[in-house]
């Protein structure tokens, strides 16, 4: 069966620090990967999908950026935090294709002081 | 671009008693999609209606399509405390009915199942 990780569970860190974040799949290959941010009041909120080892779309200009070095890792990355990149991340894959269910990893909730 | 509006915000209900949530699309709904997250963690799918008129059953949730009242239903029959958490819905953002990879989800709806 395919498994979604995602690590940290919890991360606290100063503005202007770097960031990444990463997330892997199993038991499945060429998988469609997606970050999304989940802030208290706003709703999840779509930053990046990827439909193949180095494709990247942005869906919202931000501080933040993604890169999918290998067919089942995704990386979410900034090079310096700001107070307003805080909130709940999650990661998901879905088969490739269209109107496939997206299936999500247990988040990393991210706080900026 | 496509807005979800969920209702009712938040829900409580006594154990055994039936509820429904529901999950109204700005423009026309060409996929849609259910799912349950509990604070703190990722969310589980649940069901996904594709067709006007589909309704979909797991356990003892029901969802259903009304794609002329560009809407959704959650039903929920003999809720249990296990039934607990945030149901979010999330529809296709393509406005031809094409699909696409991004969705658009609603701010959910907190459900809380008192013994």
């Amino acid at each position: 069966s395919q498994t979604i990780h995602q690590w940290p569970a919890t991360l606290v860190q100063p503005v202007g620090s770097p960031l990444s974040l990463e997330c892997t799949v199993e038991g499945t290959s060429n998988p469609n990967l997606y970050w999304y941010r989940q802030a208290a009041g706003r709703g999840l909120q779509l930053l990046f999908y990827s439909v193949g080892i180095g494709q990247i779309s942005s869906e919202v200009p931000q501080n933040l950026s993604a890169s999918r070095p290998q067919d089942r890792q995704f990386i979410l990355s900034s090079k310096k935090l700001l107070l307003s990149d805080s909130g709940f991340y999650l990661c998901a894959w879905s088969v490739r294709g269209l109107w496939q269910p997206q299936h999500f990893g247990d988040g990393t909730r991210l706080s900026i002081l | 671009s496509q807005e979800l509006e969920q209702s009712p915000q938040s829900l409580i209900v006594q154990e055994g008693k039936n509820l429904t949530i529901n999950c109204t699309s700005s423009k026309t709904l060409y996929g849609l999609y259910w799912y349950k997250q509990k604070y703190g963690e990722g969310l589980i799918f649940l069901m996904m209606l594709q067709k006007g008129g589909e309704e979909k059953s797991h356990e003892k949730i029901t969802a259903k399509l009304d794609e002329k009242k560009q809407q959704s239903s959650l039903h929920i029959t003999a809720s249990q405390p296990s039934h607990a958490g945030i149901y979010l819905c999330g529809a296709d953002s393509s406005s031809s009915g094409a699909g696409s990879y991004q969705l658009t989800f609603g701010k959910g709806t907190k459900l809380s199942v008192i013994p």
